[in-house]
Formats: C-alpha cells, structure tokens, sequence
C-alpha cells in the first residue's frame, strides 16, 4: 500500500463547477500537508499548506484537512480554464527544514470554458 | 525574483553517456533536493544536501551522483543514462530555519531528460 493515495483522473469539469480533489494516507505521523499545482511541462508550485487538521482558505481555494480519517481535500470554486493543471497533494511528518516530503500521484483536472 | 534555476530545460543524450543536470538558486535556501519525476508518477527524492552535508535516499541507484560546489548551485550527474532514466528532473530548495509554508520546498522548472 502506497503512503498517499491520489486518483489520478482526469477530472473534466466546466467553468465555473466546484472541483473537489482528494487524498488519503496511512502514516499518521503525518502532520504538514501540502497542494502543489503543476502545470504540463513545469514544477510543482506550492498552493496551499496547512499544518494538522481544520480548513485553510485563499480565494477560491480551501484546503481541510481530517486527521482521524486520514484524508485531505483541496476545494477549487467557480473554477477557470486557467486552473487545469495536474495538483499533488504531499505530507510530512516534520516542520521545516528538511522534512521529507511525500507526494500522491497528482490528479490531472481539466477546466473546459 | 528570487527563484530556482534548472539547466538545460531539455537535454537529450545517448544511452550509457554521462550528463550532467544544473540547479541554481537564488532563495540562500540551505536545503536543495533533486527528484526523478515520471510522467504520471509521483516525484522521487533522489537526495538532498542539509548544507554540505549529502543525503542519499536508500533506494536511489548508484549510477546517479551529485554535486554542490556553493549554496548556490547543485548538479546531478547520471554517469550511465540508461532507457528506465528517462524523466523530468526537478531541483527544489528550502530554508531549515522558516517556518510554516516559508519553510517548504520550492521547485525549479524541471529538466526533462531524453535517452536515445
């Protein structure tokens, strides 16, 4: 069983729709978790991070994060063309510094106007 | 802006030639990381440098080696690309002393490697 769980899709959704993304994991010393979007050809860039469980929200993204189930969701309103991109989620047990990052398989969404 | 700077965007080589992939930054970050990224996978550490300090991940094969000269700079060297090496290598940088998303990792664009 893999650490970090992603589906990796496509997602196809039309502008405008509300994208919901998700991961599960196993390791519960897990307690940085991280959204990266990575558009075709680039690196990942960072989108969101939340440390331990509850809700991040900036703009039209929301990040929660459930503990005791071991899941994570990054929320995507009135979503744009420009959002298609593949999004990995990614843990880690320590804070900064070095901390060993643990990647899902990314979910590639698509965003049609 | 400070950033990453991965070098060549593209490389292609020969099976079992020797290459060598360039990363540079601009953060003063003293943590840098290459990652093996395969298309539709999950990226890889690869390995680390904690300052001077080399970290090897215990699964990474021997043929691939690094470097880091400065802070500034790290290269990842393949000494026998083989097919199976053929992917996106990324370079990513952080700062031990932040914290929160400041002390995350930050990535460069990538190197997309080829093996003819």
């Amino acid at each position: 069983q893999k650490e970090v769980e992603q589906d990796p899709g496509p997602l196809s959704v039309p502008e405008g729709a509300i994208v919901s993304l998700n991961c599960t994991y196993s390791n519960s010393a897990f307690q940085y978790f991280m959204w990266y979007r990575q558009y075709s050809r680039k690196g990942p860039e960072l989108l969101m991070y939340t440390y331990s469980s509850g809700n991040k929200e900036d703009g039209r993204f929301t990040a929660q994060v459930d503990k005791s189930s071991k899941y994570i969701s990054l929320f995507i309103r009135d979503s744009q063309p420009s959002d298609s991109a593949t999004y990995l989620c990614a843990m880690s047990a320590g804070p900064a510094g070095f901390q060993k990052l643990v990647f899902g398989t990314g979910t590639r969404l698509l965003v049609s106007p | 802006d400070a950033m990453v700077i991965q070098n060549p965007r593209y490389q292609v080589t020969q099976f079992g030639k020797p290459v060598t992939l360039s990363c540079s930054q601009t953060l003063n970050h003293n943590v840098m990381y290459w990652y093996q990224q395969k298309s539709s996978q999950a990226p890889k550490l690869l390995f680390h440098y904690y300052d001077k300090d080399f970290n090897n991940e215990a699964d990474t094969p021997d043929n691939f080696q690094s470097r880091r000269p400065n802070t500034s700079f790290c290269f990842l060297d393949i000494r026998s690309p083989g097919l199976g090496d053929a992917a996106m290598y990324l370079c990513a940088t952080s700062r031990d002393s932040a914290s929160g998303p400041e002390g995350t990792q930050y990535f460069g664009p990538g190197t997309r490697l080829t093996v003819l």
